[in-house]
């Protein structure tokens, strides 16, 4: 079946701009984490949906971003007022369930310039 | 808290030759321990994961970890290195209990295959 996609896969965008970032998740996942991939920082955990609960967000490094995500589906990842470390790439993953031993499917990312 | 770490940043190989990565954790709990692939340009792929059951655990690939718990260490094996093991690997941990259903990521070990 179809796996995780993710769009756009690169965006270029001006310090200061706001930029949206999306996410399918596998058909039927009830899991969807978004996580930061940066020369600096490696990869680190942002964002944790699951199901209707309330989302983990421990990992979102300023109020400047933030996830929605509906239907409990599709997921939107925003940064509002890009600055040039918010460059990196950013990457969905979904897993079947709740438990942590699930395998998390990742998405190929989006990589986000900020000039 | 949990933590990964990778021991070398690089690692190089004959085709053929033995692959060996090391990865150790640090956890307060029983851990969840995986191992990814990344090539370039592209998500993460499973590559294993150790949820308690056996010790050894066999991936894709061709590809092995085992868990001791007595060294805190979860080393990635292969026999017989090919040219398209190539690629970035990191080594995950997750919580086995509580709420937290994030992967802690190490730094990541690049592998080069020599022919």
């Amino acid at each position: 079946g179809a796996g995780v996609s993710q769009s756009p896969s690169n965006k270029v965008t001006e310090k200061g701009k706001d930029v949206e970032l999306r996410c399918d998740p596998i058909s039927g996942h009830t899991a969807l984490y978004w996580y930061r991939q940066s020369l600096g920082q490696g990869l680190e955990f942002l964002i944790y949906f699951q199901g209707n609960s309330a989302p983990d967000k421990s990992g979102l490094p300023s109020d400047r971003f933030s996830a929605e995500r509906t239907g409990g589906s599709v997921s939107t990842l925003t940064i509002q007022r890009t600055q040039q470390e918010d460059s990196a790439v950013y990457l969905c993953a979904s897993s079947q369930g709740l438990a942590s031993a699930d395998t998390q499917y990742f998405g190929p990312g989006t990589r986000l310039t900020v000039l | 808290a949990q933590s990964v770490t990778q021991l070398g940043s690089h690692v190089s190989v004959s085709e053929g030759a033995l692959v060996l990565l090391r990865c150790n954790y640090s956890s307060s709990v029983p851990p969840y321990l995986f191992w990814y692939v990344q090539y370039p340009n592209q998500g993460l792929q499973l590559l294993l994961k150790y949820t308690s059951a056996a010790t050894l655990v066999k991936g894709i690939n061709g590809f092995e970890a085992e868990f001791k718990k007595s060294e805190t260490s979860f080393h990635l094996t292969k026999p017989s290195a090919h040219m398209s093991d190539a690629a970035e690997y990191f080594c995950a941990v997750s919580r086995s209990s509580g709420s937290a259903r994030q992967l802690t990521f190490g730094s990541g070990t690049q592998l080069t295959v020599l022919p």
